[in-house]
């Protein structure tokens, strides 16, 4: 079955300290996968997709197919990225999006 | 504001009742989405449109669920006989191809 999950609720980390926060899928078809964020009171939207291997405020993240994973990593965090995190799967089949449970990144000064 | 909009932003209700959410989505994009988040959760989906055809729907949609998207333009998804399982955030997404979906504010329902 398809499946998104995100091991951590809460990730906590100081300012200026890498951050990667986890995303494991499981697919039988080519994936094609996404981070979306939502800061607070705002709505959610994207911050990157593998497939244009992008780099967004300083975030990153790589598709690695042999470990099923699609980890978001920054070098330096920053108190701005404090936020919710989801990691998504876009299913062709029938563009269906699938979402990890989040991930609660909070940057302490 | 040309972003996707929804309304009403919160909606409190009793349980038994009908209740009925709007979005609007951004004016060119073809294809809508209607997901359902509860507290801990990620968005769950519920149905998507490509212009007035409703082509998935969510197992998760009971028989109480439906939504509509008459011209291909805005949609509504009505809830009737609300039962108190079904208080979330009601999220619309609209887009033009796969890559990327727009989020709406949501639609915040307690059914009590």
């Amino acid at each position: 079955a398809q499946r998104v999950t995100q091991p951590e609720k809460l990730l906590s980390v100081f300012k200026g300290a890498p951050v990667e926060l986890k995303c494991n899928y499981s697919y039988s078809g080519s994936p094609e996968l996404f981070w979306y964020v939502q800061y607070s009171r705002q709505r959610l939207q994207l911050l990157l997709r593998h497939i244009s291997r992008e780099s967004i405020k300083g975030f990153t993240a790589d598709l690695n197919k042999g470990e099923t994973s699609f980890h978001l990593k920054k070098p330096f965090a920053q108190e701005e990225d404090s936020a919710m995190y989801y990691c998504a799967l876009f299913m062709d089949s029938n563009y269906q999006l699938i979402w990890g449970a989040g991930t609660k990144l909070i940057i302490k000064p | 504001d040309t972003g996707v909009s929804q309304d009403p932003r919160h909606k409190i209700t009793k349980r038994g009742q009908n209740v009925t959410f709007r979005c609007d989505p951004i004016s060119e994009h073809n294809r809508l989405y209607w997901y359902r988040q509860t507290l801990g959760q990620g968005p769950e989906f519920l149905t998507y449109f490509q212009n007035e055809a409703q082509l998935e729907k969510s197992r998760l949609l009971s028989d109480r669920f439906s939504a509509e998207r008459p011209k291909g333009s805005f949609s509504t998804l009505e809830i009737q006989r609300t039962e108190q399982g079904d208080s979330a955030m009601y999220l619309c997404a609209s887009g033009t191809g796969k890559e990327t979906q727009y989020f709406g504010p949501g639609t915040r329902l307690l059914v009590l």
